[in-house]
C-alpha cells in the first residue's frame, strides 16, 4: 500500500525562526506537490517538483525533492504569523491520474 | 475567470440517504478529480473523470459514483450514506495535457447524522 508520511504532524514555532517539514513516500513517483490549506478553506498549490534534485522557492518557503531517498522537504525561513496553516505533500502515479496525500502538518507561528 | 466552483457548500443528510455534489471546473479544464477529506486528515482520491468516463478510481466502494457532462462539469453521487461519509468533498480540475497541475474548489461539507 502506498504511503505518504509527513512529520511533524503538529508544529508550533516562534516568529523569525527556521524549521523544516519532511515528507516521505513509498512509491517510485518522480513528482511531488506541496499544498497549503487554511482552516475551513480549500487547498492552494504551493510547489510542483517534477524531478530529482528539484528545488523551488517562494518567499519564506523552499521545497526540495530527492527521488532516490523518496523524500521532500519544505523549509520555512524566518517564520511569520501569516504562514500558520496546514501543509500537505502529495505524490501522483507519474501520470497525473491519481494523487496520494500525506496527513498534513499543522503549523502555528507564535508571535 | 471563475475558478473551480462546487455546490452546495454545506449539506446535512441522514444515514441511508443519497446525495449529489456538483463541480464546475476552471474554464478550459477538461479533467475533474474528486477527493474526500475527513476531519484532520489529508484528502483521499475518489476518482478522476475525463471525456465523460471514469479514468482512475481510488479505494472507495461502489456507493460512490460519478458523472462528467459534455461541458466538463461533474457530479459525485453517494448512495446509502454512512456516518463515516461525513467529510469535506473536494473537486479539482486540470487540463488533460498537464494533469499534474490541479486547481481545487472550496469543497462541500457533508454531515451525515
Amino acid at each position: 500500500e502506498l504511503k505518504v508520511e509527513q512529520n511533524p504532524l503538529f508544529l508550533s514555532m516562534q516568529e523569525e525562526k527556521n524549521y523544516t517539514i519532511y515528507c516521505n513516500y513509498s512509491t517510485t513517483s518522480d513528482r511531488l506537490y506541496w499544498y497549503r490549506q487554511d482552516p475551513g478553506k480549500s487547498l492552494e498549490s504551493l510547489f510542483v517538483l517534477l524531478s530529482n534534485g528539484a528545488v523551488k522557492q517562494e518567499g519564506r518557503l523552499m521545497a526540495s525533492l530527492d527521488t532516490k531517498a523518496r523524500l521532500s522537504t519544505l523549509h520555512i525561513t524566518a517564520a511569520v504569523h501569516d504562514l500558520s496553516a496546514t501543509y500537505f505533500c502529495a505524490v501522483d502515479d507519474n501520470a497525473g491520474n491519481q494523487f496520494y496525500f500525506g496527513t498534513g502538518t499543522s503549523l502555528t507561528v507564535i508571535p | 475567470d471563475a475558478g473551480v466552483t462546487q455546490s452546495p457548500t454545506h449539506l446535512i443528510k441522514t444515514r441511508g440517504q443519497q446525495v449529489t455534489l456538483r463541480c464546475s471546473p476552471k474554464s478550459g479544464h477538461d479533467t475533474v478529480s474528486w477527493y474526500q477529506q475527513a476531519l484532520g486528515q489529508g484528502p483521499q482520491f475518489i476518482f478522476q473523470y475525463y471525456e465523460e468516463e471514469e479514468r482512475q478510481r481510488g479505494n472507495f466502494p461502489d456507493r460512490f459514483s460519478g458523472h462528467q457532462f459534455p461541458n466538463y462539469s461533474s457530479e459525485l453521487n453517494v448512495n446509502a450514506l454512512l456516518l463515516g461519509d461525513s467529510a469535506l468533498y473536494l473537486c479539482a480540475s486540470s487540463l488533460s495535457l498537464t494533469k499534474n497541475i490541479q486547481y481545487f474548489g472550496a469543497g462541500t461539507r457533508l454531515s451525515v447524522l
